[in-house]
């Protein structure tokens, strides 16, 4: 099932601008992770917040958490033509031993050269 | 090496054939994982495999067997498939919780076509 949820679903952009995306989640976390998807590839990780951080960078991107809201938004700053593709967050539950990430509908980020 | 290698890239098979999916890792990671994800869809998670045993079975129908031979290897053996089995086939490897950072590492995938 699924926990995260993005928004907007689909993001346009123009190089050099900036894109955020949002998660929601539904349920406690141990932590929340973004990852990229290039069409019909596999996906690749980006960034991984831990429950007790608030905020994370990593080179041109950004990412926050708000424990309260359950929510997490990533920020790709000055955004390229590469940037082009899907993007998932996925959240890693509590319970059980094994990491088990369950992944959100995903965005489409769009960058127009 | 951080690379998590599936082969074949792309399969056809039809609803009466056997097949396997293979993946391989030599990250050193404990935890190895298949997803199913179809079009314009999240991967959808179907097995968890922890120091080479199944931990998690995600009710998935049984002509998916999963098997673990050794710490690197992760294989998929699929029998009478439906066309609706038609997906992109997504292996991961990570460390086991508590033991790192917890992030996955995904390959490429097999695009698979029942037919």
């Amino acid at each position: 099932s699924q926990q995260g949820e993005e928004d907007p679903q689909a993001l346009s952009i123009q190089e050099g601008e900036n894109a955020t995306m949002n998660c929601s989640y539904k349920t406690s976390i141990n932590n929340l992770q973004w990852y990229r998807q290039n069409s019909g590839r596999g996906l690749v990780h980006l960034i991984l917040i831990r429950s007790n951080e608030r905020e994370k960078h990593s080179g041109r991107l950004r990412v926050t958490l708000d424990t309260s809201k359950k929510s997490s938004s990533l920020l790709i700053t000055a955004s390229r033509a590469a940037d082009t593709a899907s993007y998932f967050c996925a959240t890693d539950p509590f319970s059980g031993a094994n990491s088990k990430l369950t992944f959100g509908k995903g965005i489409t980020l769009s960058v127009r050269p | 090496d951080t690379e998590v290698t599936q082969t074949p890239k792309h399969l056809v098979m039809g609803m009466t054939n056997k097949k396997s999916l293979k993946c391989e890792q030599h990250m050193g990671h404990r935890a190895m994982y298949w997803y199913k994800q179809k079009a314009k869809k999240p991967p959808e998670l179907m097995f968890v495999y922890s120091y080479e045993k199944l931990s998690i079975n995600e009710s998935v129908p049984s002509r998916f067997s999963p098997e673990c031979p050794n710490s690197s290897l992760l294989n998929l053996h699929l029998h009478a498939l439906q066309p609706e089995d038609s997906a992109l086939y997504l292996c991961a490897s990570s460390q086991v919780r508590g033991q790192g950072r917890g992030e996955a590492f995904f390959g490429q995938g097999t695009r698979l076509t029942v037919v």
